[in-house]
């Protein structure tokens, strides 16, 4: 299946510090979507990017779909010890094959 | 309340013991999904089905089996020729056009003993 490479795999920050996920493929992607798994549940959908160079926020969460379809990120401003969880993207292509990338797991300390 | 659930939370096999996992939803969707998680690891995706009586292989489908016999279930079977069961399992359904959104159900984690 397709490739969706993330990085990084682990961050750890200071609440109140900034953080970026990335996510990265080799193909043109026909669309990227955002999850976040706390730890111990399930995966939650927060976006989905489907434009060249969309850019979208919810609250302190900054959303981006590259120009050229094959990368996006996402990123929180100012940390809070609630945004603790793993990040994942996801390819949902045109074969209903939904796949996610590694995630990237973010603890943060108070 | 729509959504989707996952039965059991917690299963213990004996090794060589075929093991089914329950999946229902009442969102309506077409699409569902079984991937598995292993610890501090990433989603991979065993089976999907788009439509009734259809799914497709995922990347991991080996030792596994599914059918879909209703729009609303998506049991996965275990079975024995699976050599490394333990394993975190989430089902997640999606429906048809628009933003897709995937829902997850509660997961079953799943342990051979």
């Amino acid at each position: 299946g397709q490739q969706v490479m993330q990085i990084p795999q682990y961050q750890h920050v200071q609440e109140g510090e900034d953080f970026t996920t990335y996510c990265n493929s080799s193909t043109t992607l026909s669309n990227i979507q955002w999850y976040k798994q706390r730890p111990g549940g399930h995966p939650v959908f927060l976006i989905q990017l489907v434009k060249s160079g969309e850019v979208k926020k919810q609250k302190r969460l900054t959303f981006q779909f590259g120009e050229a379809k094959k990368n996006s990120s996402l990123h929180i401003t100012a940390t809070q010890t609630t945004d603790v969880g793993t990040y994942f993207c996801a390819e949902d292509n045109a074969g209903n094959m939904l796949t996610f990338g590694g995630g990237t797991r973010l603890m943060v300390k108070p | 309340d729509g959504g989707i659930t996952q039965s059991p939370k917690y299963l213990f096999r004996k090794e060589g013991q075929n093991v089914t996992l329950s999946c229902e939803q009442n969102l309506n969707h077409d699409a569902m999904y079984w991937y598995r998680q292993d610890p501090g690891q990433g989603l991979r995706l065993i089976y999907y089905s788009q439509i009734v009586n259809d799914f497709q292989k995922g990347d991991i489908a080996e030792g596994y089996s599914v059918s879909r016999e209703k729009k609303e279930s998506f049991p996965l079977t275990v079975t024995s020729a699976q050599k490394n069961p333990t394993a975190f399992y989430l089902c997640a359904s999606s429906p048809q056009g628009g933003a897709r959104e995937a829902f997850f159900g509660q997961g079953t984690r799943l342990t051979v003993v």
